[in-house]
């Protein structure tokens, strides 16, 4: 079965502080597609990243970071030095390499990040 | 367009009626998605189209739902005799093509409250 679980409901930290959003997937098939989308008050889901699963190097992208780690099946997002406009709900999504004549995304519930001034 | 577009972006509707829900996917693209968002269910996929065709509708929530695609464009999204429990963010979504590994892109979303 496919799933997604992202734990952390809600995460509060103050500006400048580093912070990492935890994600684990299940997956029966050896090809999929891991992706972190942001949800900002106005609604919109803006896409921050795309790995797929044979490729396990980590990424940077400014404060942006990401771990994806097949052995543990876990797909974490770090924002460093994080800042007022970080505040979003999170959500890591998995599509899986069978379901290519769909395209779907299976969603995990999200997290809610606060940043604080 | 630039992005995904989607109206009306708010509707409130009374119990009973009918509403409908646009779609204009960004430009080129041949896929499109129909998610909805709600409390108590998060994110959940409802249909996807490549070009005009939707081959799996099982994921709709009740034969009081549909949608159609014209010109491999434009969506609309139809929910007949709306309930209460249809109240949610409808989100609509498109990728140039229809792969797993394709990048899906989201509009802001129609809010719809039902009363």
């Amino acid at each position: 079965a496919q799933k997604v679980t992202q734990a952390q409901t809600e995460i509060s930290v103050v500006e400048k502080e580093d912070v990492t959003l935890d994600c684990v997937y299940e997956t029966r098939d050896t090809t999929y597609y891991l992706f972190w989308y942001k949800q900002p008050p106005s609604g919109e889901l803006v896409f921050l990243i795309r790995r797929n699963s044979f490729d396990e190097q980590n990424e940077i992208s400014g404060r942006y970071s990401w771990n994806f780690q097949k052995s543990t099946s876990s797909f974490n997002f770090t924002i460093t030095a994080s800042q007022v406009v970080d505040s979003a709900v999170y959500f890591c999504a998995l599509s899986e390499a069978r379901s290519s004549n769909t395209g779907k995304l299976i969603f995990g519930q999200g997290t809610t990040l606060q940043v604080k001034p | 367009g630039a992005g995904v577009s989607q109206s009306p972006s708010n509707k409130v509707t009374e119990k009973g009626k009918d509403v409908e829900l646009r779609c204009d996917p960004i430009s080129g693209h041949t896929a499109l998605y129909w998610y909805r968002q709600s409390l108590g269910q998060g994110l959940e996929f409802l249909i996807y189209f490549q070009g005009n065709s939707a081959p799996d509708k099982s994921g709709l929530p009740s034969d009081r739902f549909s949608a159609e695609r014209t010109g491999g464009s434009v969506s609309t999204l139809t929910i007949q005799r709306t309930q209460q429990e249809d109240s949610a963010v409808y989100l609509c979504a498109s990728s140039a093509r229809l792969l797993s590994g394709n990048t899906i892109y989201f509009g802001e979303g129609s809010w719809l409250t039902v009363v």
